[in-house]
């Protein structure tokens, strides 16, 4: 079973649709959670660090639930260049400064006009 | 933010041969990281190359098959050795200043 486990997807949703991704990881000494997306063909980029009280930047909203191990994230009103792939990321306990990070397999969205 | 650059950006190689990759940061960095992102899969690390000491490589990579070199804060290379096709992938170095930052990776194919 992988540590990291996402829907792969792909999502085909209309723009200014709402589309929301899941993420379980299965190692409770899990400590940083993250999103990254990666474009076709280049490297990832963190979208957002994922926090206990959730958080939100703009359009798009991540949230954590320890008990469940479980995290999510949210893209509202999506827009044609949220087509990506979308990265479930975690940290363990003392390596979230550094640098070592388990992906997930990441969930694919396309937006169609 | 830190800027990353790798060469070489693609290649292809005959199995048995090597192929040395080169990652080169714009400031100076702790801890480089090297990952592999196979065909249709996420990435997976392979080592932590940190200046002045031996890496240190994560379960089933192995310093025989990927050497790495690190000779200063801003530099790193990762050797991929005696190459199968199962070694095509693409290959990422990373850092940590702020956030995780990542090259713009080595696309490698092997025939």
């Amino acid at each position: 079973r992988k540590e990291v486990e996402q829907d792969p997807g792909p999502f085909n949703v209309p723009e200014g649709a709402t589309v929301a991704f899941n993420c379980t990881y299965s190692n409770s000494a899990s400590q940083s959670f993250f999103w990254y997306r990666q474009d076709c063909r280049k490297e990832p980029k963190l979208l957002m660090s994922v926090y206990s009280s959730g958080n939100e930047d703009g359009r798009f909203t991540a949230q954590l639930n320890r008990a469940s191990q479980y995290i999510s994230l949210l893209i509202r009103d999506s827009k044609l260049s949220d087509s990506a792939t979308y990265l479930c990321v975690v940290a363990h306990s003392g390596s979230g400064n550094t640098g070592k990070l388990i992906f997930g397999q990441g969930t694919t969205l396309q937006v169609k006009p | 933010s830190a800027v990353i650059s790798q060469k070489p950006s693609r290649d292809i190689c005959q199995r048995g041969t090597s192929l040395t990759i080169q990652c080169q940061v714009d400031s100076q960095v702790t801890m480089m990281f090297w990952y592999r992102q196979q065909p249709g899969q996420s990435l997976t690390l392979i080592a932590t190359a940190n200046q002045g000491s031996e890496a240190t490589y994560e379960s089933g990579f192995v310093i025989d098959k990927f050497p790495i070199s690190r000779p200063n804060l801003t530099f790193s290379t990762l050797t991929v050795s005696n190459m199968s096709p199962e070694d095509s992938s693409i290959y990422l170095c990373s850092v940590k200043s702020y956030e995780q930052y990542f090259g713009p990776g080595t696309r490698l194919t092997v025939t």
